[in-house]
């Protein structure tokens, strides 16, 4: 039961255009969501998180949105940049688990374009 | 920023040996730590819990005398793969955790079983 899961597997913009990372999650216990960036050969590290009871949350090129009834988020970048080509994770937690349990999605490769 | 490590990087064994993967917090204690595990182009799959001083908890599916996990020190986890074979080849990375939601990831163990 796949509770996270991110349809495009790949995505290719344009540098200095709007990057548009989709994520659609099931479990409504979720309450908090995470972006994660990824490139080959190394771990995952944290881009921006935000609680279910917000709608947006930005820092910086990145932005989070979130769509509860439509259980939805999305990440924008923007501008992108060529650096900013790797694969993306978002994750999930389910709150009261032991550990603070994250459920990922499959992850979108990005890339950005010169 | 919260560092961890893992040793070795890449490591390469003959089927029915065991492999010993090192994880490590190196600025930062951390009660817990989870293991994952990442095939080509899926998710990071949970595959257990470290918590120090105490038995992991494994994901459902997971045979836990195979993969050994040991959590002896606030700074320190470790993930044995016993009687490794073939299918047990993968990308392994750990994670700390800090506070009750941000996980900070390792950059892997591609562990290759011929």
């Amino acid at each position: 039961d796949q509770q996270v899961k991110q349809n495009s597997p790949s995505l290719s913009v344009q540098e200095g255009r709007i990057s548009i990372l989709n994520c659609d999650y099931t479990n409504s216990m979720f309450d908090y969501f995470l972006w994660y960036k990824k490139y080959p050969a190394e771990g995952p590290t944290f881009l921006i998180s935000i609680s279910s009871i917000k709608d947006k949350n930005e820092d910086g090129r990145f932005t989070v949105f979130l769509n509860k009834s439509a259980k939805h988020l999305s990440l924008h970048i923007v501008p992108s940049q060529p650096g900013d080509s790797a694969v993306y994770f978002c994750a999930a937690r389910a709150p009261g688990t032991s550990g603070s349990r994250l459920t990922f999605g499959e992850g979108t490769q990005l890339t950005v374009n010169p | 920023g919260a560092v961890v490590s893992q040793h070795p990087s890449w490591v390469i064994c003959k089927s029915g040996t065991s492999v010993k993967i090192e994880c490590r917090s190196l600025d930062f204690q951390a009660t817990t730590m989870f293991w994952y595990r990442q095939f080509p182009k899926q998710s990071l799959m949970l595959m257990a819990t470290s918590n120090e001083g105490s038995k992991a908890t494994y994901e459902q599916g997971v045979e836990k005398d195979k993969f050994l996990i040991n959590h002896a020190s606030l700074t320190l986890s470790t993930l044995t793969v016993t009687s490794a074979h073939p299918e047990d080849s993968s990308f392994y990375i750990c994670s700390a955790r800090v506070g009750t939601l941000r996980q900070y990831f390792g950059p892997g163990t591609r562990l290759t079983v011929t």
